[in-house]
């Protein structure tokens, strides 16, 4: 198994472009997850989907989409982007069977925001 | 919702000496907290996770108690080595709500050879 996987896995960005996150996982899993790590802030919930058309928003969500047709894939979209969504994005995916399970991430996406 | 704060935000230790860190959770509704590193540039990793009806546990260097009475759980690592500096992170989550992770923000942990 690959597990959770992210592309790509550096990005540079004008303001204002917009862009797409990708994640996916091949552990039938059916919670994922999107997560921003800055500096001193821990990670901070983006987004979240508790299973495939099954989407909500987390702590920080203004400024991005996210949509789960399948089971395996999650993107993250970035509308129009600014400096302040410089950061580092996490995906993470867990089993739906109960809170006692646990939460993998994905490599990271590296990006900054010109 | 759940708020996690933890502490202290950066720890130096000499190697071979032991380690805490402590986090507190606002939710009593939460029955899960585990704790993840993370190594420079690498992604976060499950190490220790404990569940409600649980009070202490342990895996060879490491251990987490729990106390939901105060609302709080600590991280311990016995006799330290370089490989565990790191940034670690603890996290709660709740039966209520959306099940998804609360995280503190976070510990850098040194270990002085």
């Amino acid at each position: 198994n690959a597990g959770v996987t992210q592309t790509p896995k550096f990005q540079v960005l004008k303001t204002g472009q917009s862009m797409t996150l990708q994640c996916a996982q091949d552990m039938n899993h059916e919670y994922m997850s999107w997560y921003r790590q800055d500096p001193g802030m821990g990670l901070r919930l983006i987004h979240y989907s508790v299973g495939a058309g099954i989407t909500d928003q987390g702590e920080v969500p203004n400024g991005y989409n996210v949509s789960r047709s399948t089971t395996e894939d999650f993107p993250l979209r970035l509308l129009s982007a600014a400096p302040s969504q410089t950061s580092v994005y996490f995906c993470a995916s867990s089993s739906g069977q109960g809170v006692h399970n646990e939460q993998f991430f994905g490599p990271g996406t590296r990006l900054t925001v010109l | 919702g759940e708020n996690v704060e933890q502490h202290p935000s950066t720890l130096s230790v000499q190697e071979g000496d032991s380690a805490v860190i402590k986090c507190t959770y606002s939710d009593s509704a939460s029955n899960y907290f585990p704790w993840y590193k993370q190594e420079l540039g690498k992604r976060p990793q499950l190490i220790i996770d404990i569940r409600s009806n649980v009070g202490e546990k342990k895996d060879q260097r490491i251990a987490v108690t729990l106390n939901k009475t105060a609302k709080h759980f600590s991280l311990h690592i016995t006799e330290t080595q370089p490989e565990d500096s790191a940034v670690y992170f603890c996290a709660a989550r709740s039966w209520a709500g959306s099940y998804q992770l609360t995280f503190g923000k976070g510990t850098k942990l040194s270990v002085i050879p």
